[in-house]
Parts: C-alpha cells; structure tokens; sequence
C-alpha cells in the first residue's frame, strides 16, 4: 500500500520554540520533498532530498533545515520559529526517475500555528 | 522565475456540465501533474504527463511542452468533484523540482 505519513496532522508552539515534522514513506523512493500551503498561493517547495543526507534548497528554504538519514523518513526542522511559519506543510514522495510512475504521492499534511 | 499561471482561480459548474482547467507556464517544462485537495485536505493525484493526453474516467489532461501549457478537462461534473485542483510543472533542468499553480477552486452544485 503507497503511503506517505505525517506527523503530526495538527501542532501549536510559540514563537522561538523549536519544531519537527516527521515524514515516512514506504515505498522506497528516493526523492522527497517540503511544500508549504499559504491560503491563496499554490505550494511553495521548501526542500527535495534526491535521497540519505542529499538535500537541496527548494523555492524558499529560509528560516528551515531538514534531515534524511534513513530513505523512508525526511524531516522538516524549524530553529526558532516566527509567526509567519504558519502554515499548512506537505510532504510528498515521487517515484523514481524511469521508472514506471514519476506521479508525486502527498502525505495528508501537518498544520502548523505558531504563536 | 519560472511561473505556473493556472486559472480560472474559481469556477462554479452544475452537475452534468464541464469545463476545463489551464496552466501556462513561462519557460519549457519537462512534464505536468495534477492534484486534487479533497473536502479533508489531502492532495490526490490525478495525473502524470511528460507529453500528450491522458483520460481518466470524467477528467482528461493534455500537456503540451513547446506551447507551455496544460489543461484539465472536466466532463458530467458531479458533487463530489468539488475541490481545489493545482498543477504542478516540472522544471526542464532535471533538478526534479515542481512548481505549483496557485489552484483552482471548483464548486459543483446540484
């Protein structure tokens, strides 16, 4: 079963606090990425992991920091965070290049408020 | 940048009509897919396409690189079609990054 799994779905913290989103896939992918989802923007990508420890900068990586050690976990780290990382962040996974399905898979999402 | 003009922003449709969605990108993309975000916020993917058309059931999508566009194609429109529908284009770079359109917001009413 193709899955991709985030947790959590729902997290309040305050500005400065440190936050983690988890991210796990299970369908040995190598890419993965963040996107964040602003009311009115489509979604703006964050970061991609190509796969373990090969990460790169998406549109707007400002103000965070992620982690690949293991292929099926990707995880998006805030250091401080500020009010106007809230939002709704996504993870997706993506079939590997050649292969018979390119198609993009979403986790269902993780809202973040930051107070 | 690269941009992914999608439109219309919204669209109202009653049942058993159709219309369709159009994303116009400003530099050559390698290939396009299309979302939906259901009632519960989960994004499903609708379609992958490197070139061509593709059709599934009441939707079908066309991509064409060299004109910068794609479309999606919505025909006998029912309730449950209703959601926000992004496309997503794959930059020609081979960087596999995928930059969104700013989503449709399709209501189908009875």
């Amino acid at each position: 079963d193709m899955k991709v799994t985030q947790m959590p779905r729902y997290l309040i913290k305050r500005m400065g606090e440190n936050v983690l989103l988890e991210c796990g896939q299970d369908m040995s992918h190598e890419t993965m990425y963040w996107y964040r989802q602003d009311p009115g923007l489509g979604l703006q990508l964050i970061y991609i992991s190509y796969d373990v420890d090969s990460n790169s900068e998406g549109d707007i990586p400002k103000g965070y920091r992620v982690s690949r050690k293991k292929r099926e976990h990707f995880s998006l780290i805030l250091d401080s965070a500020k009010t106007n990382q809230t939002s709704v962040y996504f993870c997706a996974s993506r079939g590997d290049r050649g292969s018979s399905n390119e198609r993009l898979f979403f986790g269902h999402g993780t809202k973040l408020s930051v107070l | 940048g690269d941009q992914v003009e999608q439109s219309p922003s919204a669209l109202s449709l009653h049942e058993g009509t159709g219309s369709a969605l159009r994303c116009n990108f400003t530099t050559t993309m390698r290939a396009v897919q299309w979302f939906r975000k259901n009632s519960r916020g989960s994004l499903i993917n609708l379609f992958y396409l490197a070139s061509g058309t593709k059709e599934n059931g009441r939707l079908k999508s066309a991509f064409d690189s060299k004109e910068r566009y794609s479309t999606l194609h919505i025909r006998d429109a029912q309730l449950e079609d209703s959601g926000t529908y992004f496309c997503a284009a794959e930059r020609a770079s081979g960087s596999w990054q995928l930059i969104f359109g700013s989503g449709t917001q399709l209501t189908v009413m009875p």
